[in-house]
């Protein structure tokens, strides 16, 4: 969708390396979301963020870090990529919580750890 | 916590049929609810939403879904289905975040 975008589209890396997947919006939303999507389990919650800075875990935080250094950009790392890992990776916005305020998601990072 | 329970993990349908996919939450409070599709190849795209008033909600492409509190159930349906509906589709409630269902794959037979 317009306003988000992530990068990479598509990574290979080696296991034990580490690798970071940017999320860039251009929509100024608070609220920005890192959830990887695998058959059978839907989409999980990796970690969120809801300002600069401000950042939390989700369900599926081990083996990830996030970063928030500015209100546009929000970075998801594998510290030491391992198979498990391998997914594809959907950022979302959002412009408010606890209302009915739904997501924008980007289009996806599809991630193979060899 | 909540949770968000999708009942039919794949569904097979010919076109022109009838859909009703079925979405249990577990949560007491106020609830928002939203249904997101995924087409193939594709990120996901809200369908709908319900978050107070009419309980019937009605969406895009002829979607509509029934929010109904006392079964804690906020159920898809679509009176006749296309060939181009074929995606996978999500259930969710929101609190303070989103928690998706894991999800229904719905392929329509041309």
């Amino acid at each position: 969708d317009a306003g988000i975008t992530q990068s990479p589209r598509h990574k290979v890396t080696e296991t034990g390396t580490p690798v970071t997947l940017r999320c860039h919006q251009t929509e100024n939303h608070r609220y920005m979301y890192w959830y990887r999507q695998d058959p059978g389990h839907g989409l999980r919650l990796i970690h969120y963020s809801y300002g600069v800075k401000d950042t939390d875990k989700g369900e599926v935080s081990d083996g990830y870090s996030v970063s928030r250094s500015k209100t546009e950009d929000f970075l998801l790392t594998l510290e030491s990529a391992t198979s498990s890992q391998t997914s594809v990776y959907f950022c979302a916005i959002s412009e408010a919580t606890g209302s009915s305020y739904g997501y924008t998601f980007g289009s996806g990072t599809r991630l193979t750890v060899v | 916590a909540q949770s968000v329970s999708q009942h039919n993990h794949h569904v097979i349908l010919s076109e022109a049929a009838s859909l009703e996919l079925g979405c249990n939450y577990s949560y007491g409070g106020t609830v928002n609810l939203f249904w997101y599709v995924q087409y193939p190849g594709q990120h996901l795209q809200l369908l709908l939403k319900y978050f107070s008033g009419d309980p019937l909600v009605k969406g895009i492409k002829g979607f509509e879904a029934e929010f109904i509190k006392s079964k804690f159930s906020f159920n898809l349906r679509k009176p006749s289905v296309q060939w181009s509906d074929t995606a996978e589709y999500f259930c969710a409630v929101r609190d303070d975040k989103i928690i998706f269902g894991k999800g229904t794959r719905l392929h329509i037979l041309p």
